[in-house]
């Protein structure tokens, strides 16, 4: 079936703009995850939802991040005022439901490479 | 999650088995050992997993060792798109919440 896919693939912004990015999580999954890379370094977690529960938010590096997703389904990452520090791949991840389950396997789409001017 | 301990890099010629170790001597015995790789400009990508016993699926065998402190994840036959950084992972079962990404090793696949 269809994997996680990521919008855009690309986005080119300037310094003080707000962007908007979005992830569509495999049909089923019940759990979403934020991840930021930047150049040449490893993954940081932003951001991780899963069900009703309210998200786990503790990674957000400032309040200039946010994210909202609807029901089980799409998520948006929004970044406001963005500055060039930004700049990096953002994926995101998704997996059934944990806890009880045996494993929990994160899926990833492919990113979307922002880059601040 | 328990800790694991990574080489950096190796490389590989193009056809032969790749051999990637992991150290988690800390591992307690309801955490599972997980494998993913991440290839240039691409999202993390799920290898395999296990508990105790090898595994095997269409991309990789997973051995553990008996005392469950290290294991290795085996490319029987590497090319050149499995050039990667690949990342072993420790985690309990049934846990929830982010993976956490080491440094992991880059692996180079050679003609």
């Amino acid at each position: 079936g269809a994997g996680v896919s990521q919008s855009p693939s690309n986005k080119v912004t300037e310094k003080g703009k707000d962007v908007e990015l979005r992830c569509d999580p495999i049909s089923g999954h019940t759990a979403l995850y934020w991840y930021r890379q930047r150049l040449g370094q490893g993954l940081e977690f932003l951001i991780y939802f899963q069900g009703n529960s309210a998200p786990d938010k503790s990674g957000l590096p400032s309040d200039r991040f946010s994210a909202e997703r609807t029901g089980e389904s799409v998520s948006t990452l929004t970044i406001q005022r963005t500055q060039q520090e930004d700049s990096a791949v953002y994926l995101c991840a998704s997996s059934l439901v944990p806890g009880l389950a045996v494993t929990d396997t994160q899926y990833f789409g492919p990113g979307t490479r922002l880059t601040v001017l | 999650d328990a800790k694991t301990t990574q080489p950096p890099s190796m490389d590989c010629a193009e056809g032969r088995a790749a051999n990637l170790p992991c150290n988690h001597s800390t591992i307690s015995g309801n955490e599972y050992v997980y494998w993913y790789r991440q290839i240039h400009s691409q999202g993390p990508q799920y290898i395999i997993h296990g508990l105790k016993n090898n595994e095997t699926n269409e991309m990789a065998s997973l051995i553990i060792t008996e005392d469950r402190k290290s294991s290795t994840l085996i490319l029987p036959h590497a090319t050149l798109r499995d050039t990667a950084v690949y990342y072993c992972i420790v985690r309990p079962r049934g846990s929830q919440g982010n993976l956490i990404f080491g440094k992991g090793t880059k692996l180079s696949v050679k003609p």
